[in-house]
């Protein structure tokens, strides 16, 4: 089955203590990204990454490190987590951009007090 | 500034109306896609729209781009109750620009 996983589905940890949120897809797909989804702002995206080793920062990057060292895996690094990172985060992979829609992971909610 | 705005933000709708979702953007693009979030769930792609006058339909739900307006819209024919869910577009350019969602909810 097509799919995008993410890991862990839900996490309350505390300021300052490093966290991975892992993303792996299983569709070859050289496009992946991660975005932040808050109230009433929609999604924003954070980093992407057009193929292996290249990566580029989105609209909200400040806080965040990815790195895309094999094609299936896009990791979401947060050094120092700070409240204002608790969010609900996606990550989302495409064959190309621009012709095919993302595919979405089922999400990962971070609380960080 | 890049922007992606839509409106409305909340539309209430009985069923067997019809509705139209506006999304307006700043600067110009040859893309632009509709997703769908049902509450809890992650995105669900519904059409991706690639050039000036682009027409997508499917079921009661219909997509159209215009890219010298700068305009899409998402039109909802005859609604039923399984069209409740928020509705996002999102265009893309050097990164991909979400709009801020339109929660439906359809009424019997």
């Amino acid at each position: 089955e097509a799919q995008v996983t993410q890991n862990p589905r839900y996490l309350i940890t505390v300021t300052g203590k490093k966290l991975t949120v892992t993303c792996s897809q299983n569709m070859n797909h050289e496009y992946m990204s991660w975005y932040r989804q808050d109230p009433g702002l929609g999604l924003r995206q954070i980093y992407y990454s057009m193929n292996v080793e290249v990566t580029d920062k989105g609209d909200v990057p400040e806080g965040y490190k990815v790195s895309r060292k094999e094609k299936r895996n896009f990791p979401l690094i947060l050094e120092s987590p700070s409240p204002n990172q608790t969010s609900l985060y996606f990550c989302a992979s495409s064959r190309l951009l621009g012709d095919q829609p993302q595919h979405f992971g089922d999400g990962t909610r971070l609380s960080i007090l | 500034e890049l922007k992606v705005e839509q409106n409305p933000l909340f539309l209430s709708m009985q069923e067997g109306k019809n509705y139209t979702i506006y999304c307006n953007y700043s600067t110009t693009s040859d893309r632009l896609y509709w997703y769908r979030q049902d509450p809890g769930k992650s995105l669900e792609s519904l059409f991706v729209l690639l050039s000036n006058g682009a027409v997508k339909q499917e079921g009661r739900l219909m997509a159209s781009l215009d890219t010298k307006a700068r305009l899409s819209t998402l039109h909802i024919t005859a609604a039923v109750h399984d069209l409740s869910a928020t509705y996002f577009c999102a265009v893309d350019w050097d990164d991909m620009r979400f709009g801020a969602g339109t929660r439906l909810t359809v009424k019997p």
